[in-house]
């Protein structure tokens, strides 16, 4: 268990519709990234926060934002879903900076039909 | 855009085979360099973080190396078993940036 816990793990929607993705970083974690991996892709980087700022953006799409809570959990919001959505989201959590390893949760795997 | 890229993309070994992949990533602003193993099924784990020039480190049978001045590691893995099966991710940290990832090798080793 790596501590990091993200919810739902699987969800499917239809085109169109709108879904939030759930990440729990590790106790005393202050940093949360944002991974998409797609079918035979490798993991590419969305979004990370920091301490409840925006840190870094990668590849990420208009239709999809983050936040990270007072709490220090994230939310990843995915809108107007599209087919080419549907992959497998991971997030991870580091203590501080990117020197200390990451753990990953276990992801949310999302299907759009 | 950082280019991180590991060579070979996949691997087929037969058991105790000891193998070896590249991790090529840019020279310059240096941070860290992580590994981490991704098996099917599961998010991926960490191996090693290094962070000097010079670096080696070791975890049972898996090794590694750090060329921080010309932008690569090594990870190497002696006497392959089934069970290193998995996709071997690096990921390049630059100062004050986030982990980039690389697109990993998949190593498969035959019993």
């Amino acid at each position: 268990d790596s501590g990091v816990t993200q919810t739902p793990k699987h969800l499917i929607t239809a085109t169109g519709q709108r879904v939030t993705l759930r990440c729990s970083p590790r106790s005393g974690d202050l940093s949360v990234y944002w991974y998409q991996q797609s079918l035979d892709q490798g993991l590419q980087f969305l979004i990370q926060y920091y301490n409840g700022e925006e840190r870094a953006k990668g590849n990420i799409l208009e239709r999809f934002s983050a936040q990270q809570f007072p709490d220090l959990h994230s939310e990843l919001n995915l809108s107007s879903l599209e087919l080419g959505d549907s992959a497998l989201y991971f997030c991870a959590s580091t203590l501080s900076g990117t020197a200390t390893e990451a753990f990953f949760g276990q992801g949310t795997r999302l299907t759009v039909v | 855009i950082l280019n991180v890229e590991q060579s070979p993309q996949s691997l087929h070994v037969q058991e105790g085979d000891s193998t070896n992949f590249t991790c090529s990533f840019p020279s310059s602003n240096f941070y860290a360099l992580h590994w981490y193993r991704w098996e099917t099924a599961k998010s991926p784990e960490a191996l090693f973080v290094m962070t000097l020039n010079g670096d080696e480190k070791k975890k049972g049978r898996i090794s590694a190396t750090l060329n921080t001045k010309e932008g690569y590691s090594y990870l190497y893995i002696k006497g392959s078993q089934p069970e290193d099966s998995a996709t071997y991710l690096c990921a390049f940290v630059r100062a004050g940036n986030m982990l980039t990832f690389g697109g990993g090798t998949r190593l498969m080793v035959k019993p």
